[in-house]
């Protein structure tokens, strides 16, 4: 079956350490994207990339850290930097972002960490 | 900067009532899609609107866009128990990335 796991599903992080998340898909998909979900919010992006050995930052890049040294996969290192990292984060990829009037952007999600930091 | 607003950010109704959530977006676009979220689960994709006037619907659930008015509804038909869960509208932008709403949070009461 084709789909995105994420690994841990629950993680536990002191202070000052760094823990990097994994997520892996197995759909083809050329583009993979990391979220933060905090309680009762919408989803905000941290970073994205469209292709191996490229990425970019999203809105809330600060603390965070990635590699794309395969097209299967993404991971996210939350670094001591992060001072409030305890959050759900999601990976989600799509289909390479082509331009032109019928391209669209449906992404697909893993199911998710949760990251609490003691 | 593209703000996406849903509203009711809350919604209790009764089960085989109609109701309609709103996705206001604030910058030209006509690509919009709908997510559903379960609590403690990720997101599973709804409807994908691709031009003004689209309209998907799929067993209680109807969804439809107007890039005019800039506006999404998503529209609950004979509410179920099953379809309690939390919806989010997301608006592709200009960057091509896909900017959330806040969420509404549903809940089918008996």
């Amino acid at each position: 079956d084709g789909g995105i796991t994420q690994s841990p599903k629950y993680l536990f992080r002191k202070e000052g350490q760094n823990v990097t998340l994994s997520c892996e898909q197995n759909l083809n998909h050329d583009a993979m994207y990391w979220y933060r979900q905090d309680p009762g919010q919408g989803l905000r992006l941290i970073y994205y990339s469209q292709i191996v050995n490229d990425f970019q930052k999203g809105d809330i890049a600060e603390g965070y850290s990635v590699s794309r040294e395969k097209k299967e996969s993404f991971p996210l290192t939350v670094t001591s930097a992060q001072k409030n990292p305890t959050a759900f984060y999601l990976c989600a990829s799509s289909k390479r972002l082509a331009g032109g009037s019928g391209s669209y952007n449906e992404q697909f999600f893993g199911p998710g960490t949760r990251l609490t930091v003691l | 900067e593209l703000k996406v607003e849903q509203n009711p950010l809350f919604l209790s109704m009764q089960e085989g009532k109609n109701y309609t959530i709103y996705c206001n977006y604030s910058t030209t676009s006509d690509r919009l899609y709908w997510y559903r979220q379960d609590p403690g689960k990720s997101l599973e994709s709804l409807f994908v609107l691709l031009s003004n006037g689209a309209v998907k619907q799929e067993g209680r659930l109807m969804a439809s866009l107007d890039t005019k008015a800039r506006l999404s509804t998503l529209h609950i038909t004979a509410a179920v128990h099953d379809l309690s869960a939390t919806y989010f509208c997301a608006v592709q932008g200009s960057a091509r990335q896909l900017t959330f709403g806040s969420g509404t949070q549903l809940t089918v009461l008996p």
